[in-house]
Parts: C-alpha cells; sequence; structure tokens
C-alpha cells in the first residue's frame, strides 16, 4: 500500500527566507505525489503535482517539488516566504490506476515578520 | 477544474440525531470522495461514492454509520448517523475525471465543520 511521511510536524521560517518541507513516500507502483495547502478556514487547494514526468514541478505562489526516486523522497520548497503562506501542507499520494489519495500528517507552516 | 460546493458550511448537532451533507459539482465529474478531518488531524477516506449504485467503504467507516448518495454525475450526500461527540470533525467531498487536462486531479470542497454535543 502506497504512504506518505511528513518529517515535520510544524515549520517555523522569517519572512523572506527559505522553505522546505519534507516528505517521503512509499509506494509499490510508480506514483503520482501531490501537494495540498490548506489555509485556516478554508478548503484544499493543490499547489503543484508530479505524474511521471519532469521529475522538478512548478507549482502555484513560487512552491516547486523536486521527485527523487532514489531517496523516495518529494520535498517542497520555496525561495522566499510570504506571510500568506502560513498554512498546513499536506503531501498526498496517489497509486497510479487507482484513484484514491492517502494523506500525510500535515505539516504546519508559521511565518515570522 | 471543477468547483465544489457543500451545505451546510458549519452545524452544531445534538448526540443521537443525523445530519445530511450535501456535495455539488460544477460539471460532470468520473469520481467523488467523502474524506472526514478529525480535529486536528489529517485527511482519512471515508467512502468512493459510485453513480447509481452502492458507495465502496474504507476499512473502518461502514454504510450504517455514513450511508451515501449519488444519484448523478453532479451530486452527492453524506449521511452522519446516529452522531457522537466522536463524530465531531470537518467531512469533505472531492472530485475528480478520469480524462482530460484535469486528469490525476481532485478538487475539494470547503468542507462542512461538524460539532456534536
Amino acid at each position: 500500500a502506497q504512504s506518505v511521511t511528513q518529517l515535520d510536524s510544524h515549520v517555523s521560517v522569517s519572512e523572506g527566507t527559505p522553505v522546505l518541507l519534507r516528505c517521503n513516500y512509499s509506494s509499490s507502483y510508480s506514483p503520482s505525489l501531490f501537494w495540498y495547502v490548506q489555509h485556516p478556514n478554508k478548503g484544499l487547494q493543490l499547489l503543484l503535482k508530479y505524474t511521471s514526468a519532469a521529475t522538478l514541478v512548478k507549482g502555484i505562489n513560487g512552491f516547486e517539488a523536486e521527485f527523487k526516486k532514489s531517496e523516495t523522497s518529494f520535498h517542497l520548497t520555496k525561495p522566499s516566504a510570504h506571510m500568506s503562506d502560513a498554512a498546513e501542507y499536506f503531501c498526498v499520494v496517489r497509486k497510479t490506476n487507482d484513484y484514491k489519495l492517502s494523506f500525510g500528517a500535515g505539516t504546519t507552516v508559521t511565518v515570522r515578520a | 477544474s471543477a468547483v465544489i460546493s457543500q451545505k451546510p458550511s458549519r452545524d452544531i448537532c445534538q448526540r443521537g440525531t443525523s445530519l445530511t451533507i450535501q456535495c455539488q459539482v460544477d460539471s460532470q465529474v468520473t469520481m467523488m470522495f467523502w474524506y472526514r478531518q478529525q480535529p486536528g488531524q489529517s485527511l482519512t477516506l471515508i467512502a468512493t461514492a459510485n453513480q447509481g449504485s452502492e458507495a465502496t467503504y474504507e476499512s473502518g467507516f461502514v454504510i450504517d454509520k455514513f450511508p451515501i448518495s449519488r444519484p448523478n454525475l453532479t451530486f452527492s450526500t453524506l449521511t452522519v448517523s446516529n452522531m457522537s461527540p466522536e463524530d465531531s470533525s470537518i467531512y469533505l467531498c472531492s472530485a475528480g475525471t478520469s480524462g482530460g487536462p484535469n486528469i490525476n486531479e481532485q478538487f475539494f470542497g470547503p468542507g462542512t465543520r461538524l460539532t456534536v454535543l
């Protein structure tokens, strides 16, 4: 079965500094991987997705993630954090040919002024 | 992309009662799902809502507790039956397509925040 592990439950950064959210996956098949963001009292929004094309994936709001098969990782980065990036971030895996999603535990990002 | 709305957005209910949550998608979709997000937790898949047939439930979830309907390709309901305080959660509907430019993506509704007293 596929699963994801988000290595940090909470990340705190200063505004303007880089953000790194770590995610490792486990899958017996070639997975599709996603990062979703959830702002307080808002719905989930897709940041980016990896579906076996380019290993470096660019998403919305300046986020990007790199799929590394050798490390089974899909870490999310942003070069410069903004106050509006404060939210909950979920790494998600979907097994190929299966539409069910498995969510990581989530990483809470706080941004200090 | 698909736009998903849910009703109600939130509710406070008494234990032993039932609540039906509605999910409406603005376009025809292949798949619809229901998730639960307990306080401070991640999302857990409850079931896949199948159009015109019984839903497919994940381990730990049963039809008697969470009956689901999906009468057409754009609408689904989830009922939380005989509620207890442990059912207090956010319930989210999602939808996706098996083809087209948004293949592999799931879009999520804003969620229904349920509190059971």
